[in-house]
């Protein structure tokens, strides 16, 4: 079965602090996505990658960063984090031939 | 851009009944088109991927059917159970991995 894990269930920052969220998959896919879901607003694209050291910016980039380093590994930043940032953070990947895409358990975080 | 709308947003059944979740969306040249479920509180759960040049998959008691040219897909349940209840999502995807979502159907069968 596809795996893949986010480094944190919940979490709370305060506003201006550097948040990292991490995203992990185990089937060597080549594309990975980072949305973020709000209610009445659906899933909306940040950002993703389709390769290592590659990224694209989705609907919704202001605000946020990436980086891929290594292939299983997708890493969304928040430079400095606003309470307009309080949002479920869903990761997924997929291989670039199908894009079936498989999503992790999503990372709640809270800006107060 | 695509849009992709599901109707109802909410549905309630009665166990044992088969149901039909609906999904629309504006643009035809799409890819391939993904139900999810999703759990409050979790992440989503694939459940049946239709490619474009496919009509329908079945995955035990799902099955979703994709007509591309009227830009419609259904999710059919049947014999419906309480443990089905959750939001069902439809997505649609194009040649360059873009994936849109709906706003989600949330079903709940009772006991």
């Amino acid at each position: 079965d596809v795996k893949v894990t986010q480094s944190s269930r919940y979490l709370v920052k305060r506003t201006g602090e550097k948040v990292f969220l991490e995203c992990v998959q185990d089937m060597d896919h080549e594309n990975m996505f980072w949305y973020r879901q709000d209610p009445g607003l659906g899933l909306r694209l940040i950002y993703f990658s389709y390769d290592v050291k590659m990224k694209e910016k989705g609907d919704i980039p202001e605000g946020y960063s990436v980086s891929r380093e290594k292939k299983e590994r997708f890493s969304l930043i928040l430079e400095s984090a606003s309470t307009n940032q309080t949002s479920m953070y869903l990761c997924a990947s997929s291989f670039f031939s199908n894009n079936e895409q498989f999503f992790g358990p999503g990372t709640r975080l809270t800006v107060l | 851009k695509q849009e992709v709308t599901q109707i109802p947003a909410a549905l309630s059944v009665p166990e044992g009944e088969n149901l039909v979740l609906n999904c629309s969306f504006t643009d035809s040249a799409i890819y391939n088109l993904q139900w999810f479920r999703q759990d409050p509180g979790k992440g989503l759960t694939s459940l049946l991927l239709i490619q474009s040049s496919q009509r329908e998959q079945t995955s035990g008691r799902l099955n979703a059917s994709l007509d591309k040219s009227s830009g419609r897909s259904t999710l059919y349940i049947a014999a419906s159970q309480p443990g089905d209840s959750a939001t069902y999502l439809c997505a649609t995807g194009d040649n360059n991995n873009d994936m849109r979502f709906g706003a989600g159907t949330r079903l709940t069968v009772k006991p």
